[in-house]
């Protein structure tokens, strides 16, 4: 069955990085677009951008353009999100989900805390 | 950026009545050379990732019971749970996914009166 695992909660000081991983099993990793979308109180769901993980292309929300980065690793079945320059308003919860194929999110991962606070 | 904005924002409805969500986007997700509305809905309980219940507007995820039914086109679309169960508690958002950035309605919360 399709699963996508995510790596554990982060806590960050502002002005650090975080980097967040994407386990994917039971399909075809190459096959679908992943998607990155973060939670908060404030501003609820926001779609981040997604990524091709074959060829590895992005299209990210121009709101977090040169500020994140979407990559994968293909031999590991693995994508990862990349936060740089981190706010007190950046703290959500931020998931990857598969494309469908239609753009559409069908299965998310978990869900990965992120607090920044100094 | 489409602006996605739900109606209403909480609503309690007794068990086995009918609940009714509305989303209204600030322009059209219809595509016209294929006639589909770009626009989905999930369901989220606490502590859980979404999970998908409607895509193409109408059309109902495998697993999702039948309870659950969307309608709509261009801008105003719904999503209608005949027959209300105590496991539907849990907030229901809607996407547009026409256009990047794909955004969502502000969520709807459903409980039992």
């Amino acid at each position: 069955q399709v699963q996508l695992v995510q790596s554990g909660p982060e806590m960050k000081k502002p002005g650090a990085s975080v980097k967040v991983s994407c386990k994917a099993s039971g399909y075809d990793f190459t096959n679908s677009y992943l998607h990155w979308v973060r939670q908060t109180p404030g501003q609820g769901l926001e779609w981040m951008g997604w990524l091709n993980p074959n060829g590895g292309g992005t299209n990210y929300a121009q709101k977090f353009k040169g500020r994140v980065a979407m990559t994968r690793d293909t031999s590991i079945t693995t994508a990862y999100l990349e936060v740089r320059g981190l706010k007190s308003d950046d703290t959500a919860v931020y998931y990857c989900a598969r494309d469908r194929g239609d753009a559409l999110q069908d299965f998310w991962g978990q869900g990965t805390p992120v607090t920044v606070s100094s | 950026d489409i602006v996605m904005t739900q109606s209403p924002d909480s609503l309690a409805v007794s068990l086995g009545e009918r609940a009714t969500i509305n989303c209204k986007s600030s322009q059209s997700v219809l595509y016209s050379p294929n006639n589909k509305n770009y626009l989905g809905w999930y369901q989220q309980k606490p502590g859980q990732p979404p999970r998908l219940l409607i895509y193409w507007a109408s059309a109902r995820e495998s697993g999702v019971p039948d309870r659950f039914s969307g309608s709509g086109s261009g801008t105003d679309f719904t999503l209608t749970i005949s027959g209300l169960q105590a496991e539907d508690v849990a907030v229901y958002y809607c996407q547009q996914y026409f256009t990047t950035p794909q955004t969502f309605g502000q969520g709807t919360k459903v409980e039992i009166k």
